[in-house]
């Protein structure tokens, strides 16, 4: 139990354009979805925090206009990397808790390579 | 033995011995502590967890122990494996956070030598 999905698991894109990534929790109904980003042997970074049917909460230095964030069901978050630059490539991480239980339950990752 | 890379601790164990990782906490309000264990290019993945009215607690080869009076949380995994190597983080939830946030600790890579 508790599996959480990302896809796609790679993707390469040019500067400029946008990318989407989903996350999905495949046999619980997931309260709240986290979003993080990881550097080279660096920990996870929070970058924001979406309950369902509500707006997301970014944390302290993360552009909202440029990481959109959807959380339409109690399945599905979407993060969507707008105009993409090279900087943002990284390695991006979704997990996902259901309610009243504090464990997270982490996707496999998302490499994004943008040229 | 122990080694400080570019961002990441190193922890050298010798298969089949046992290994300590340690974390020290921040949040002396910190109500809950979790392990994980992430693999090159996976997502972390979860290990055992405890709550700050625990001092011990064990599951299958690992045991997870929380010493609150100095902050320090370890993980102790018995008879290490080559698949145990991996990068293996520890995670604090502050009880007044209310947002259910992680707190990540920097992470420790776990090399196993043959």
């Amino acid at each position: 139990g508790a599996v959480v999905s990302q896809h796609p698991s790679r993707v390469i894109c040019k500067s400029g354009t946008s990318v989407k990534i989903e996350c999905r929790s495949l046999d619980f109904q997931a309260t709240t979805m986290f979003w993080y980003r990881q550097f080279p042997k660096q920990s996870l970074m929070l970058m924001a925090t979406s309950n369902e049917g509500s707006k997301a909460t970014y944390e302290q230095g993360v552009e909202k206009d440029k990481f959109l964030i959807n959380h339409a069901s109690l399945t599905l978050s979407t993060l969507t990397v707008t105009s993409a630059h090279p900087e943002d490539s990284s390695f991006y991480i979704c997990s996902a808790r259901a309610s009243g239980v504090y464990t997270q339950y982490f996707g496999p990752g998302t490499r994004l390579t943008v040229l | 033995g122990e080694s400080v890379g570019l961002h990441l601790p190193t922890l050298s164990v010798q298969e089949g011995d046992n290994s300590i990782i340690n974390c020290a906490y921040s949040n002396s309000a910190s109500d809950y502590f979790i392990w994980y264990k992430q693999e090159s290019g996976k997502g972390p993945q979860f290990i055992i967890d405890i709550r700050s009215n625990m001092d011990k607690r064990q599951g299958q080869r690992v045991t997870v122990l929380l010493n609150k009076t100095v902050k320090h949380l370890s993980l102790q995994i018995a008879a290490t494996q080559p698949g145990d190597s991996a990068v293996y983080f520890c995670a604090e939830i502050p009880y007044t956070s209310g947002t259910y946030k992680y707190i990540f600790g920097t992470g420790t890579r776990l090399k196993v030598l043959a």
